[in-house]
């Protein structure tokens, strides 16, 4: 089974400052990749998703994600960071077969400092 | 407008009471499943179904229910088996070719 490993549970960033939330996966095979943002009692919402082609993503508000192979990586990155962004967001995967079972990281908290 | 839609938002229950959590989509999407998000834990999958009238259990299925009579709906119960559900409930469904879409979630307490 696949396993997706974010660090740092909590992230505090200073208001304009940049986003910088890690994500590991431990497929050999590379997956299709996501990223979803929760607020509170909320469900969750696509970011955005890697599934081929162009390795660096962009997503919605301002977001983007970069997949690296060699370091089984998907980071992801907003370069000026809004008190709006404070959130939690997930990493999660998916096998490129026939079925979409997907796996999520434990989440990371984003806190926005004005 | 097309979506997943849970209900109820917030879910009460009983010591030795079995509850059902309702998850309907008009996406029609083949595949549904049930997560269940406790803090600092994420996303835990309770189960899935990728076709009508089947289902898996996914990781955290003891105390867990589910039916899948219906493209459009996935019921979820918890029954008196499970010994702590007190938890934030999400629903959620894809095709072969797409994410996962999420509902909006229920909050079950134990009271």
């Amino acid at each position: 089974a696949q396993s997706v490993t974010q660090l740092g549970s909590h992230v505090s960033v200073s208001e304009g400052a940049l986003v910088l939330l890690r994500c590991n996966y431990s497929s050999s095979v590379p997956p299709y990749l996501f990223w979803y943002v929760q607020y509170p009692n909320q469900g969750l919402q696509l970011l955005l998703k890697y599934t081929t082609g162009a390795t660096l993503v962009k997503g919605i508000n301002g977001f983007e994600a970069e997949f690296k192979k060699s370091e089984t990586s998907f980071h992801l990155t907003k370069p000026s960071a809004h008190m709006s962004d404070a959130a939690e967001y997930f990493c999660a995967v998916s096998d490129r077969g026939n079925f979409n079972k997907f796996y999520f990281g434990s989440g990371t908290k984003l806190n926005v400092k004005p | 407008d097309g979506g997943i839609t849970q209900s109820p938002k917030y879910l009460f229950r009983k010591e030795g009471q079995n509850v059902t959590l309702s998850c309907e989509q008009n996406l029609n999407h083949d595949a549904m499943y049930w997560y269940r998000q406790d803090p600092g834990q994420g996303l835990r999958l309770i189960y899935y179904s990728q076709i009508v009238n089947d289902f898996q259990k996914g990781d955290i299925a003891e105390g867990y229910s589910v039916s899948r009579e219906k493209k459009e709906s996935f019921p979820l119960t918890v029954t008196s088996a499970q010994k702590n559900p007190t938890a934030f409930y999400l629903c959620a469904s894809s095709t072969r070719q797409t994410e996962a879409f999420f509902g909006q979630g229920t909050r079950l307490t134990v009271v």
